[in-house]
């Protein structure tokens, strides 16, 4: 089945304590793209990708860090999490060829 | 630079009435704009997008160039409308990267 997947789906941490959230897609896509969720905000993106070891900041990307060295992995890395980045993570994926951009279910992360 | 602009976050409508949900972007030309739904605790996903022209659900969106709109519409709301809205134009400057709107959360009331 064709899908984007995000590993952990609830993460509850401290501030300061280093986290990665992965992504993977199955689709052989070149585009990823992570996005935080909240509310009366909607979706801001942090960073992109358009191929293996591109990537872009989008904008929100302060404390957050990605790397992309493989095409089907594109995992978002906080170094020193802070409450503020308490949020709905959701990664994405679309070939180059279309803007249609296909969604993981989401990461729910608390930072206290 | 503002580049969407979904001026409600909430609307409620009744079963069985009409539903529009408004969008307006700030480009020059003619982008390929898409709508995307996330239902209560799912991920989102493609309702629809202007180039194909289809109606999917019973919406449908009409691109409007003079007026820079891309509202969506339904003539009679189902309960199972229910869910957040995102109204999505394209980067214009040559990644593919979709800028989202706020949302707008629309309840059907039965």
């Amino acid at each position: 089945e064709a899908q984007v997947t995000q590993n952990p789906r609830y993460l509850i941490t401290v501030t300061g304590k280093k986290l990665t959230v992965t992504c993977s897609q199955n689709m052989n896509h070149e585009y990823m793209s992570w996005y935080r969720q909240d509310p009366g905000l909607g979706l801001r993106q942090i960073y992109y990708s358009m191929n293996v070891e591109v990537t872009d900041k989008g904008d929100v990307p302060e404390g957050y860090k990605v790397s992309r060295k493989e095409k089907r992995n594109f995992p978002l890395i906080l170094e020193s999490p802070s409450p503020n980045q308490t949020s709905l993570y959701f990664c994405a994926s679309s070939p180059t060829t279309s803007f249609e951009q296909y969604f993981g279910p989401g990461t729910r992360l608390t930072v206290t | 630079a503002q580049r969407v602009t979904q001026p409600e976050k909430l609307l409620s409508v009744f079963k069985g009435a009409p539903v529009e949900l408004k969008c307006n972007y700030s480009y020059s030309g003619s982008p390929e704009l898409f709508w995307y739904v996330q239902y209560s605790r799912q991920r989102l996903q493609l309702l629809l997008r202007h180039i194909s022209r289809e109606s999917i659900k019973g919406f449908t969106a009409d691109l409007n160039k003079g007026e820079t709109s891309f509202h969506l519409k339904k003539p009679f709301a189902q309960e199972e409308d229910s869910a957040m809205y995102y109204c999505a134009p394209p980067d214009q400057t040559g990644a593919n990267n979709l800028f989202f709107g706020t949302g707008t959360r629309l309840t059907v009331i039965p």
